[in-house]
């Protein structure tokens, strides 16, 4: 499994755009890229996923360079409920595949 | 939208205890995991269970451990003798399991277990 670089923590304000890079230099061929969203004392829950160029849906836009050695995942207009820890999870993401979490990146999101 | 389910939210129990953690995983789901949480640490893949056994599981998953799918909709982590470093934050997530390539895993709202 890739091994996943991001940062520890990052801060914003309301209504800015948060953007959330991560590495993964050694990511396979059939590998995707899979954010994930973790609230305290709840459950990650699925953000967005993709394998390269770009990916959007309601929530968040996910950037994938052609060579894929990272991806960004972009917030638009943050608000205070989007304080959580995001996690960056590279893997072929079929059948019963484990997911391994890194430490995330801990977002505060400041009025 | 269907979510997983969790009960109990909250367990403490002595260590020595057996503890049974229940999970409703979402109906047509093929495939369920379990993770634990240490406060302030990662998220870990403890096992995952499909057609009635277990698919892979990790060194944490020792033989105190054990998971069952009593039924058509439970599945369950038993610790058969806990430890005081059993005390996490213990997350059942389940997936869709078919062939197809992006798959997602739902998770429940967690049972948080103290041992003392």
């Amino acid at each position: 499994l890739a091994k996943t670089t991001q940062p520890i923590s990052m801060d914003s304000y309301e209504g800015q755009e948060v953007n959330i890079t991560c590495s993964h230099n050694n990511i396979a061929t059939n590998d995707y890229i899979t954010w994930y969203q973790q609230f305290p004392s709840q459950g990650p829950r699925f953000i967005i996923q993709g394998y390269k160029t770009k990916v959007t849906n309601e929530v968040a836009s996910l950037f994938i360079p052609a060579d894929r050695k990272s991806s960004t995942l972009s917030l638009p207009r943050v608000s205070l409920s989007d304080t959580a820890v995001y996690y960056c999870l590279v893997g072929f993401s079929g059948g019963y595949n484990k997911l391994i979490f890194g430490a995330g990146t801990r977002l505060a999101v400041h009025p | 939208e269907p979510e997983v389910t969790q009960t109990p939210s909250h367990q403490v129990t002595q260590m020595g205890q057996e503890v049974i953690l229940r999970c409703v995983p979402i109906s047509n789901h093929l495939y369920f995991y379990w993770y634990r949480q240490i406060l302030g640490q990662k998220v870990e893949f403890l096992v995952s269970f499909y057609n009635n056994e277990i698919s892979e599981k990790s060194e944490i998953f020792d033989d105190q451990f054990s998971v069952e799918r009593p039924d058509g909709s439970n599945f369950t982590l038993k610790i058969r003798s806990t430890k005081l470093e059993d005390s996490a934050m213990y997350f059942c997530a389940s997936s869709g399991g078919s062939d197809r390539v992006l798959e997602t895993q739902y998770f429940g709202p967690g049972t948080r277990l103290l041992v003392l």
